[in-house]
Formats: C-alpha cells, sequence, structure tokens
C-alpha cells in the first residue's frame, strides 16, 4: 500500500519564478492538504483539497494556488517566487468520512525541499 | 500570540529519564488534539491523540485539559530512538490544522 508521494525531492529556483509541487496521496484517501515547513517552525497550513476543489485556506497570499484532480492528487503552485518562500513543503492526505470529523487521521509525504535564490 | 505554543527546547535527557513536554493553545473552539513526532529532515508522523480522559500508548502518555487550553505529553523511560522533534497539533473544524513550533529532544547514551 503505497503512501503519499511528493515530488520533486528537491528544487531550487530564482526569485520571480514560478514552481509547480505534486502530491499522489495514500491509497483510499480522498482528500489533500498543503503545508508549509519554514526551517526550526512547525509546518503551516496552506489549503486543502476535497471534490476537486479548495475547501479552507490558511494566511497564505493568493501566489499560492492549487488543484485537485479527479485522481484525488493534488498540485501546488506558488508565483512570483520570493526568497522567504524557501521551505520544507509537505503534502498530507486523509479519508474524508473514515472517522469522526475533526480527529481523521492524516498521513504526510516525506515533502519537497524549495530552494529560492 | 501564536494559537499553539510549545516548550522550544531543546531537552538534553538521559536514557531511561522521564521527560514531559507542555502546549498551550489559545482557541477555545479547538476539537481534537494530537502529537506528532518529526524526525531530522524526514516528515511529520502521528504519535498519538490526546483525549479529554488521558490516554497512554506503552512509554507515551498524552493529557488534555479543555479548562486550562493545556496539552502534555510525557515519555517514561526514554530511549536514544526517541530522539525527534514533538509538535503539538490542534484542529478547530474541518480539517484546519494548527501546528506549534516543536520541541527537540535529545537522548543521549
Amino acid at each position: 500500500d503505497a503512501g503519499v508521494t511528493q515530488s520533486p525531492t528537491h528544487l531550487i529556483k530564482t526569485r520571480g519564478q514560478q514552481v509547480t509541487l505534486r502530491c499522489s496521496p495514500k491509497s483510499g484517501h480522498d482528500t489533500v492538504s498543503w503545508y508549509q515547513q519554514a526551517l526550526g517552525q512547525g509546518p503551516q497550513f496552506i489549503f486543502q483539497y476535497y471534490e476537486e476543489e479548495e475547501r479552507q485556506r490558511g494566511n497564505f497570499p493568493d501566489r499560492f494556488s492549487g488543484h485537485q484532480f479527479p485522481n484525488y492528487s493534488s498540485e501546488l503552485n506558488v508565483n512570483a517566487l520570493l526568497l522567504g518562500d524557501s521551505a520544507l513543503y509537505l503534502c498530507a492526505s486523509s479519508y474524508r468520512f473514515g472517522e469522526a470529523e475533526g480527529t481523521r487521521t492524516q498521513y504526510f509525504g516525506p515533502g519537497t525541499r524549495l530552494l529560492v535564490l | 500570540r501564536k494559537e499553539v505554543e510549545q516548550d522550544p527546547g531543546p531537552f538534553n535527557v538521559p536514557e531511561g529519564a522521564t521527560v514531559a513536554f507542555n502546549c498551550t493553545y489559545s482557541n477555545s473552539a479547538s476539537q481534537s488534539f494530537f502529537w506528532y513526532r518529526q524526525d531530522c529532515r524526514k516528515e511529520p508522523k502521528l504519535l498519538m491523540s490526546v483525549y479529554s480522559s488521558g490516554n497512554e500508548d506503552g512509554r507515551f502518555t498524552a493529557q488534555l485539559n479543555r479548562a486550562s487550553q493545556y496539552i502534555s505529553l510525557l515519555i517514561r523511560d526514554s530511549k536514544l530512538s526517541d530522539s525527534a522533534t514533538y509538535l503539538c497539533v490542534v484542529k478547530r473544524g474541518g480539517f484546519k490544522t494548527i501546528f506549534g513550533a516543536g520541541t527537540r529532544l535529545f537522548v543521549k547514551a
């Protein structure tokens, strides 16, 4: 049973460029959430997708956008990259109906390390 | 003030020691509580959920005090393999998940 997978594992970009990160959820999961983790900090919630729509969003600018495909995989796009966007980007998947709302376990992928120069 | 605050650490303890981590949250509407473990340069992994009645999983005990908006994690008989960052996690409504900054633990031989 494949867990959450993310690609690429590492990425180097320059300021002003655009980047697309990809995530495939764990088998049986229909919901994907994206997080940004800066060095020495906990993960910060970016947004969550299910049924191919953005359902919740954290305090991130519109430069951060996403998409979910019919097979539940997801992309995170970041435009006009800033130095401060350098971080580990984590994808987490879960199944909406498996447990009571609020308690559903999220499984994280290994992340994509983005460095903006 | 951050919505979820943790002792930043690091905690340096010898093998066999008992160590306790504390976490406070500011939003009284928070519904669910968890402890995650994150190894260096790895993804967070769920350690345990935290229930109002308190719960135990082997050497790990989690407690929740809703009145004080306080969560704790106790690790007994620390092992070298317990060295990691421990993240306090709070959920309020749907899937909005708030992580603390984490507490680093180093267990020494």
